[in-house]
């Protein structure tokens, strides 16, 4: 079985300060990996995912992404943030060529503090 | 165009009662997917619709769920006899394939009393 480990499940860091939100992955098989965000009350929302080649990634809202195979990690990060990046972030994968369902990791809260 | 949209967005309901969860998807996308959303579990998938093939059930905790979709577009969860630990948010998400990005709604939540 694959698994999602969120090692913060809490992040506070002050705004314009670079952030690292930290996911570890375990699977047998070959996986595919994602970042959503969740405001308050609201859905999820994709932020990045790595599918196959480069290993970093960019998404939306100036995040970024490496995918470290050796390392099973895909550590989020953005290097200036903002208030309205406060937020839960939530590492995702789907694990094997014919699966479909997100193993969500726990999330991470993150506070921007002014 | 418009996403994901889940009804009601808030159920308030009594132990033993039925409800009902709806769900619609963006428009052509053949993919359907249920999570759930709870403080002591966290995400986890429930049920898989894609196209006309038998939905992939494997998530659903207990009998007591069932989920359908009709005519490919449209679906409802189902909960019979509800219990306290129902209580979560029910998330629905789709996608225009397999492994294709999934859109998720902003969520019924479901308060059990």
């Amino acid at each position: 079985a694959q698994s999602v480990t969120q090692l913060d499940s809490q992040v506070p860091v002050f705004e314009e300060a670079p952030v690292e939100l930290r996911c570890n992955y375990s699977s047998s098989v070959s996986v595919y990996l994602f970042w959503y965000v969740q405001y308050p009350n609201q859905g999820l929302q994709l932020l990045l995912k790595y599918l196959s080649g480069s290993t970093l990634v960019k998404g939306i809202n100036g995040f970024e992404a490496e995918f470290n195979k050796s390392q099973t990690s895909f550590h989020l990060r953005k290097p200036s943030v903002h208030i309205s990046d406060t937020a839960e972030y939530f590492c995702a994968l789907i694990a094997g060529a014919g699966s479909y369902q997100l193993t969500f990791g726990k999330g991470t809260k993150l506070s921007v503090i002014p | 165009g418009a996403g994901v949209s889940q009804s009601p967005s808030n159920k308030v309901t009594e132990k033993g009662k039925d409800v009902e969860l709806r769900c619609d998807p963006i428009s052509g996308h053949t993919a359907l997917y249920w999570y759930r959303q709870s403080l002591g579990q966290g995400l986890e998938f429930l049920i898989y619709f894609q196209g006309n093939s038998a939905p992939d059930k494997s998530g659903l905790p207990s009998d007591r769920f069932s989920a359908e979709r009709t005519g490919g577009s449209v679906s409802t969860l189902t909960i019979q006899r509800t219990q306290q630990e129902d209580s979560a948010v029910y998330l629905c998400a789709s996608s225009l394939g397999q492994r294709d990005t999934q859109y998720f709604g902003p969520g019924t939540r479901l308060t059990v009393l």
